[in-house]
C-alpha cells in the first residue's frame, strides 16, 4: 500500500550547521510532495512544495530535493537555528484529496 | 490573508459523551476543508474532507462524522466518544485540491 516513512525519527544538529531529513515515498504515482513544520502543541506549518516534475526547489533557507528514481524526498535546511527545532513531516499526494503524512522526524537544535 | 480557527483548543471528555469541534476559516471562499487526526508522537491521519456546502467525504470509516452547514464552516462530531477517539485533531484548508493545505492550530481531545 501507499506509505511515506522517514529514515530517522530523530536528527540532532548543531546551530549554525545544516540539516538534512529524509523521507522515502512508496507510491510512483505520487506528482505531488510538501514539507511541514510542526512546533509543540500547534499545527502543522507549510515549508516548501515540489511537483514531480521537478528536482529540486529552493525556498529561504530550505532545499527540496526529489529522486523519483529511488523515490527519495529531502529537506535541507542552511544554517538551522533554535527555531528550527520542531517535528518535520513529508507528505505526499496522488491526485485528488488524499495527502499521506510521514511518521515525522523530530529535529533538535544544540546552541 | 486568511486565517484558520479551531476551538476549543483543549477539551476533556468522558467516554460515551457526545463531541462537537468547530473549524472557521477565513478571509476566501469556497476553500476545500479537512479533518486530520494525529495520535501522540505520529503522523496526520485524514479523517473527513469537504469540496463543499454539504459535500462531504469520509476516508476512515468509524464513530465520527462531519457536516458543513456553511461555506466556511467545518464540524467534526460523535455521538459517543471512545477512549481510542483521544488524540490531536487538526483542521485545515486549501484553495483546491492540488494545492498546500494551511492548518489551523488544533485542539486536543482526551477522552477519560
Amino acid at each position: 500500500g501507499e506509505s511515506v516513512g522517514l529514515h530517522l525519527p530523530t536528527l540532532s544538529v548543531q546551530e549554525g550547521d545544516n540539516s538534512i531529513i529524509n523521507c522515502a515515498y512508496s507510491n510512483s504515482a505520487s506528482d505531488y510532495f510538501i514539507w511541514y513544520k510542526q512546533e509543540s502543541g500547534k499545527g502543522p506549518q507549510f515549508i516548501i512544495d515540489i511537483r514531480s516534475n521537478m528536482d529540486k526547489r529552493q525556498g529561504q533557507r530550505v532545499t527540496v530535493l526529489l529522486n523519483k528514481t529511488v523515490k527519495h524526498l529531502s529537506l535541507q535546511i542552511a544554517a538551522t537555528q533554535p527555531g528550527d527545532s520542531a517535528v518535520y513531516f513529508c507528505a505526499e499526494r496522488t491526485g485528488g484529496f488524499k495527502t499521506i503524512f510521514g511518521a515525522g522526524t523530530r529535529l533538535f537544535v544544540k546552541a | 490573508s486568511q486565517t484558520i480557527h479551531q476551538w476549543p483548543a483543549t477539551l476533556v471528555q468522558p467516554v460515551g459523551s457526545p463531541l462537537s469541534l468547530e473549524c472557521t476559516v477565513e478571509g476566501t471562499s469556497n476553500p476545500n476543508l479537512y479533518w486530520y487526526r494525529q495520535a501522540a508522537g505520529r503522523g496526520l491521519q485524514l479523517l473527513f474532507y469537504s469540496v463543499g456546502i454539504g459535500q462531504i467525504s469520509s476516508e476512515v470509516p468509524q464513530n465520527l462524522s462531519a457536516s458543513r452547514p456553511q461555506d466556511r464552516q467545518f464540524i467534526l462530531s460523535s455521538k459517543k466518544l471512545l477512549l481510542s477517539d483521544s488524540g490531536f485533531y487538526l483542521c485545515a484548508w486549501s484553495k483546491g485540491p492540488r494545492a498546500e493545505q494551511y492548518f489551523g492550530p488544533g485542539t486536543r481531545l482526551t477522552v477519560t
